[in-house]
């Protein structure tokens, strides 16, 4: 199974901030990443697909990169809705893989 | 609108065999563009792949538990089943029924989970 980390496990953010959280494979996945975002007591929502394709309605302020291992996720300009934890996942093989998440709070 | 909906036990006992049901809405079984996967999440913990069951009926299973679970599909209900067997206290947790979306891009297949079910939380006690 491919395995999935993510950098940092959690940070403390303000609103207007600009975020990034990284996420890395245990192997190459080419683009095959997705980022979902989960708030408390909700199922998650997908984000971003194949690494960098903002998924429709998501604001534009949200953005995905990286190929191969090494993937980004970067919150332009967080807002208060945007405290969360974020989930990488690896579509590559299966079974699908998820990383650990990382919690952004204030 | 995609909706996906689960059912199914509250509470079960340990060594018991929990079944859950997802019912969809707006989307086909039959349609080849998608597949149903379950995932799960323990209480405060990250997220699970469990199975999932393509609309040709493929199978596929979490290689941890793949021995545990069975994954099944009635197209003309609209419902996807999930059974796992041997139930215990770590198999407590929040169960997901999701959209498996499927794309054949440049570089090859991928996938992705749109939309999530609101999920149905399993307790496992006895």
């Amino acid at each position: 199974d491919i395995q999935m980390t993510q950098s940092p496990s959690s940070l403390s953010a303000s609103v207007g901030d600009r975020v990034t959280i990284t996420c890395r494979a245990s192997q190459s996945i080419s683009i095959f990443l997705n980022w979902y975002q989960q708030k408390p007591g909700k199922a998650p929502s997908l984000l971003i697909y194949a690494a960098s394709n903002l998924q429709s309605g998501v604001p534009s302020r949200f953005s995905g990169g990286g190929s191969g291992t090494d993937f980004s996720l970067t919150i332009s300009s967080l807002q208060p809705e945007d405290f969360a934890t974020y989930y990488c996942q690896q579509s590559y093989s299966t079974p699908n893989t998820f990383g650990p998440g990382t919690k952004v709070d204030f | 609108q995609v909706t996906l909906k689960e059912s199914g036990p509250v509470v079960v006992k340990p060594t018991e065999t929990l079944t859950l049901t997802c019912t969809v809405s707006g989307f086909s079984l039959s349609n080849t563009r998608m597949a149903v996967s379950w995932i799960r999440q323990p209480p405060g913990k990250a997220l699970e792949w469990l199975a999932r069951i393509f609309s040709n009926d493929e199978k596929s299973y979490s290689t941890s538990l793949k021995s545990r679970l069975t994954v099944s599909k009635d197209t003309s209900k609209s419902q996807v089943v999930l059974t796992m067997t041997n139930m215990d206290p770590v198999d407590t947790g929040t169960y997901y029924c999701v959209r498996d979306v499927i794309e054949v891009m440049a570089t090859g297949g991928i996938n992705w989970f749109d939309p999530w079910g609101q999920g149905t939380l399993v307790t496992v006690s006895s």
